[in-house]
């Protein structure tokens, strides 16, 4: 098993659609958790981050994680075609205040919005 | 913003000879760099990490005389692959954590190189 599911899709939705991607994980040590875009043959660029459990919204975006079910997910709201990438998740541990910095990703949801 | 540059962007060789790729940070100091392999819709998996001035830290399974990583400055990461075979051909990606300022888990990842050993 591996330790970050990501359902690869692909998503496809109209321009105007709230998007949801999500995030399963095994590792009850993680404690931040990220979600980076990726665009074809590019690096990846970090959309946000959330350190727990909770909810963090910035502007369009929203990440929710529920530590209970191990569970993350991305919401985008009024999609637009510039959103079409490959979203990832990625975690990592916490120990001691300090993270390490490793960050175990996700496979990566292709998504696609179509005008 | 933080910049992360790669070079070269994309790199084709012959199997047996060796490929240096090179990490920079363009506007920030980053004693911590992260490398990285993607395989075709796979996800990142890494591979090293590099802290300047010291050796490198390799994942299992990662050959550390085969991917060679020097950290030799604050804004400088090479990665060698040695005697490069098919079977490390992948997309390589880089990313940079900034030694102050941010947040401790913000790294920024540079535009990736592509290799194709043929």
């Amino acid at each position: 098993q591996k330790e970050v599911e990501q359902d690869p899709g692909p998503l496809s939705v109209p321009e105007g659609a709230i998007v949801s991607l999500n995030c399963t994980y095994s590792n009850s040590a993680f404690q931040y958790f990220m979600w980076y875009r990726q665009y074809s043959r590019k690096g990846p660029e970090l959309l946000m981050y959330t350190y727990s459990s909770g909810n963090k919204e910035d502007g369009r975006f929203t990440a929710q994680v529920d530590k209970s079910s191990k569970y993350i997910s991305l919401f985008i709201r009024d999609s637009q075609p510039s959103d079409s990438a490959t979203y990832l998740c990625a975690m990592s541990v916490v120990a001691g205040g300090t993270s390490y910095g490793k960050l175990t990703f996700g496979q990566g949801t292709i998504l696609t919005v179509h005008p | 913003g933080a910049v992360v540059s790669q070079h070269p962007s994309r790199v084709i060789c012959k199997s047996g000879t060796s490929v240096k790729i090179e990490c920079r940070s363009l506007d920030f100091q980053a004693t911590t760099m992260f490398w990285y392999r993607q395989f075709p819709k796979q996800s990142l998996m890494l591979m090293a990490t590099s802290n300047e001035g010291s050796k490198a830290t390799y994942e299992q399974g990662v050959e550390k005389d085969k991917f060679l990583i020097n950290h030799a400055s604050l804004t400088l990461s090479t990665l060698t692959v040695t005697s490069a075979h098919p079977e490390d051909s992948s997309f390589y990606i880089c990313s940079a954590r900034p030694t102050s300022g941010g947040a401790w888990e913000t790294q920024y990842f540079g535009p990736g190189t592509r290799l194709l050993v043929l």
